[in-house]
């Protein structure tokens, strides 16, 4: 059985960074890319990269490039988001996805829970 | 960036009624569309990809359909568990771009 599971909430102060992690179980981690998915509260979703956990290459999509940084230890079947330079309009719930790897660039048939980020000063 | 539109952006239904919801993408994606559910509080759930494909577990009461531009996804008859907020996504290259979401809503 599938299971994505993230990293509790967390509150950051303008300016800082932060750090989500996406532990996997149920099938070969480095067999299947995992996205980050954004979601504002009460708004829709956005796609913010992926990374490949059999190689370590990572996709940013370019509103994230420069302020984001995807990884993934395949010794722990972990990926990580870490991003930085947060600002207010970056409250939101993260969600990393597994990446089905064969209808095309990015289906998510399993998800994490969420990791709702707040920020505050 | 591809652009995807879904319409209507909310409805009211009653259990038992059969809805239906539009999405339209900005150019071609031939069939590379996907449909997910997202309940309150919970993440999104992949239930249907390629446009019409039915993901594995999900009920046959959602069914989708169309190609190019124009998509489609009918749930034959809402169930309580259907009241929820419904995305379209595409997948045909990167970004893999989402709507804006419908959101059902009980009559």
């Amino acid at each position: 059985q599938v299971h994505l599971v993230q990293s509790g909430a967390d509150v950051k102060k303008p300016g800082a960074s932060v750090k989500v992690s996406c532990k996997a179980s149920g099938y070969t981690f480095a067999g299947y890319y995992i996205h980050w998915v954004r979601q504002a509260p009460g708004q829709g979703l956005e796609w913010m990269g992926w990374i490949n956990p059999n190689t370590g290459d990572p996709n940013y999509s370019q509103k994230f490039q420069g302020r984001v940084t995807m990884t993934s230890d395949t010794s722990t079947s972990t990926a990580y988001m870490e991003l930085g330079r947060l600002g207010f309009d970056d409250t939101a719930i993260f969600y990393c996805a597994r990446d089905s790897g064969i209808y095309g660039y990015g289906t998510f048939d399993y998800w994490g829970q969420g990791t709702l980020i707040t920020v505050s000063s | 960036d591809i652009q995807m539109t879904q319409s209507p952006s909310s409805l009211s239904a009653s259990v038992g009624d059969r809805v239906t919801i539009t999405c339209r993408a900005s150019q071609s994606i031939a069939s590379y569309l996907n449909w997910y559910r997202q309940k309150p509080g919970k993440a999104p759930e992949l239930l249907i990809h390629t446009a019409s494909s039915l993901q594995s577990g999900v009920p046959s009461r959602f069914t989708g359909s169309g190609s190019g531009t124009d998509f489609t996804l009918t749930i034959s008859s809402l169930q309580p568990e259907d009241f929820a907020t419904y995305f379209c996504q595409h997948s045909y290259s990167l970004p893999g771009t989402f709507g804006p979401g419908t959101k059902v809503e009980i009559k």
